[in-house]
């Protein structure tokens, strides 16, 4: 089945700092999407991004289907961005990466 | 409802105990998922319905572990004789999507309801 890597395991940022966080599919997928989880467990959706660039306010995604992968940008990073980021992809069914812990300190 | 909502959202059972979880997915959506997570880990996937046909429980753990869907809309996720081992969050997600034959549609963004929070003793 399809593996899914997500790179940094770990960030501790700054209030105001900007990060980036990937994900890598081992083949090619349909569907994908980034999730926060927030400290409640909560799965927020972020993005459905099977291709191509959004963005939403601070955030903003790119995916290269054709390389296997997705970026996850952060701009001017808040406390309340704190927590576990999740890719995930697949068919009909979603595999998710192990997500990266961000914590954003004022 | 504006979402998708579980119940309970924490079960507390003794080993051996049979445990029952209600997802209510969004309205109108075709697409049912049930999701299992592991404390620090990320969500895996357990079985997938469209309407009330169970299209796929290849990450169901056991036999222990059965879904339903009789009317295409409310799901229950049923483990019986609990384990230790499942104690865990259990996660339903619905989508809009449906499958066609011969392939996949796209376009299949899941929305996740807040999960049960399962503990066995």
């Amino acid at each position: 089945g399809i593996q899914v890597e997500q790179s940094p395991p770990d960030l501790i940022l700054q209030e105001g700092a900007n990060s980036t966080l990937r994900c890598n599919f081992s083949d090619s997928v349909n569907n994908l999407q980034w999730f926060h989880q927030n400290p409640w467990g909560q799965l927020i959706n972020l993005f459905y991004i099977p291709s191509g660039t959004k963005q939403n306010g601070r955030l903003s995604a790119t995916t290269v289907a054709t390389e296997r992968y997705s970026l996850l940008y952060i701009s001017s990073s808040q406390t309340t961005d704190s927590g576990v980021y999740f890719c995930a992809g697949g068919g009909q069914n979603f595999v998710f990466g192990p997500g990266t812990r961000l914590s954003v300190l004022p | 409802g504006a979402g998708v909502s579980q119940s309970p959202r924490y079960k507390v059972a003794k080993r051996g105990q049979d445990v029952a979880l209600r997802c209510d997915p969004i309205s109108g959506h075709v697409s049912l998922f049930w999701y299992q997570q592991a404390l620090g880990q990320g969500p895996e996937f357990l079985t997938y319905f469209q309407n009330e046909a169970q299209l796929d429980k290849s990450g169901l753990p056991s036999d222990r572990f059965f879904a339903e869907r009789p009317e295409g809309s409310v799901s229950t996720l049923k483990i019986q004789r609990t384990q230790q081992e499942d104690s865990a969050v259990y996660l339903c997600a619905s989508s809009r999507t449906t499958s066609l034959a011969g392939g996949l549609r796209a376009g299949n963004e899941q929305f996740f309801g807040p999960g049960t929070r399962l503990t066995v003793l």
